[in-house]
């Protein structure tokens, strides 16, 4: 089976830019995690879904930053305008009933 | 509310050395405990779990057993190998309705040969 897929594995951009990333689960899973990774602040949940709904999106930094998810397949995070200070490991989850998360491997993303 | 603390790395071993990443955590009620495994690189991989108090977990030679007592959930594997090398988290979820999960800091593992 294919786990989770993350496009892309690597973004740099420019402050101010807007900047996309997706997710697909893994089929048949109905929960769906964004988290960011830093050295500062270790592991963060940014938000989460269930059935395409979002749950708790308490993590998401601010205004700048939202997720959808349009369909049990596909979900994007998005940062409108970037900022430095944005510059992670963004990590998308899937789990089936809210059992063990799987964790695809990862969007690098730099802002300069 | 819930929160996990990890013993802190980095933590460099031999080949065939002992293992213990500690961890304890603090929650209301009976979380469902979990070591994730990150290679350099990659996304965090589920390393093993254990869902009730005395529930041992156990894959690929590390092991870990939920002390409800203690709120411990010790890592430890008898002999460690090079390809062990990796950042360790431990976390819990919430036996709640939430299914977030909280993670520790993460320990740095680096195993020489």
């Amino acid at each position: 089976d294919a786990g989770v897929i993350q496009s892309p594995r690597h973004e740099v951009t420019e402050m101010g830019q807007e900047v996309t990333l997706r997710c697909k689960p893994i089929s048949g899973h109905d929960y769906l995690f964004w988290y960011r990774q830093t050295m500062m602040r270790g592991l963060e949940l940014l938000i989460y879904f269930n059935n395409n709904v979002p749950i708790d999106d308490s993590g998401m930094p601010e205004d700048r930053f939202s997720a959808k998810m349009p369909n049990a397949s596909f979900s994007t995070l998005k940062i409108q305008p970037s900022e430095p200070r944005d510059s992670a490991v963004y990590f998308c989850a899937s789990s089936s009933r809210g059992d063990t998360q799987y964790f695809g491997p990862g969007t690098r993303l730099t802002v300069l | 509310g819930d929160s996990v603390t990890q013993m802190e790395g980095p933590v460099t071993l031999s080949e065939e050395a002992f293992l213990t990443i500690n961890c304890t955590y603090t929650a209301t009620g009976y979380p469902s405990l979990f070591w994730y495994v990150q290679y350099p690189g990659e996304g965090l991989q589920l390393l093993l779990k254990a869902t009730k108090a005395d529930d041992k977990g156990s894959n690929k030679g590390f092991e870990a057993t939920y002390r409800k007592e203690t709120t411990s959930f010790h890592l430890e594997k008898g002999s460690v190998q090079v390809s062990d090398s990796a950042v360790y988290f431990c976390a819990l979820r919430d036996a709640g309705s939430a299914r977030q999960l909280t993670f520790g800091s993460g320990t740095q593992l680096t195993v020489l040969p």
